[in-house]
């Protein structure tokens, strides 16, 4: 499968504290995308990592990514009732195919 | 607002019905893509365009059909659908193999 596999499938947690979403993969890839999606609504594009770079911050947002185990992780820090979401990884292996995971549902308790 | 006006955001049809679904982007980008995405599934991607011309479909019944007119503007015709192609279909473009941005989606129901 080319597709990541994001762990864990859910995750509720309170105001403030910190979420991780970690995604996996198998295959070599060009560059590993972020986006959340509110529930039933487009996606939104929160950071983009290409393969020779470990880390990245937006905000506060921040993506690691390890080739040589295949895994990236995305922190969001202090959260907000307003970070929930679903939470998606994306793999570009090349060209123009960037393909999702199943994404992280992840509930912010205010 | 992303930049990509997807058209409608709903839509009902029989599964004997003719519909297309409408995307334009006015980002400038150069790829298109349809994804599909169905209840606790993973997005599917189901058509690439790039420059107008098809780069991938990823084994795509034929009963959805694309045409992409122009690097603005995409759609995906439907005829003859299953009840289980009902699911939220996005459209998104991108700039090369770069960011992509979605439009909100058309909530497909097949009856």
């Amino acid at each position: 499968s080319q597709q990541g596999e994001e762990d864990p499938q859910a995750l509720s947690i309170q105001e403030g504290e910190n979420a991780t979403m970690n995604c996996s993969y198998k295959t070599s890839i060009n560059n590993l995308q972020w986006y959340r999606q509110n529930s039933g609504r487009g996606l939104v594009h929160l950071i983009l990592i290409r393969s020779n770079e470990r880390e990245k911050h937006s905000g506060r947002l921040r993506v690691t990514l390890d080739t040589s185990k295949k895994s990236s992780s995305l922190l969001i820090t202090a959260s907000r009732a307003a970070d929930t979401a679903s939470y998606f990884c994306a793999l570009n292996t090349g060209g123009f195919k960037t393909i999702f995971g199943a994404g992280t549902r992840l509930f912010v308790k205010a | 607002e992303t930049g990509v006006t997807q058209t409608p955001r709903h839509l009902v049809m029989g599964m004997t019905n003719k519909k297309s679904l409408k995307c334009e982007q006015h980002l400038g980008h150069n790829a298109m893509y349809w994804y599909k995405q169905s209840a606790k599934k993973p997005l599917e991607l189901m058509f690439v365009y790039n420059f107008k011309e098809q780069t991938e479909n990823n084994s795509v019944p034929s009963r959805f059909s694309p045409e992409c007119p122009n690097s603005s503007h995409l759609f995906l015709h439907l005829h003859t659908l299953q009840p289980e192609d009902s699911a939220l279909y996005l459209c998104a473009s991108s700039q090369e193999s770069y960011e992509a941005f979605f439009g909100q989606g058309t909530r497909l129901t097949v009856v």
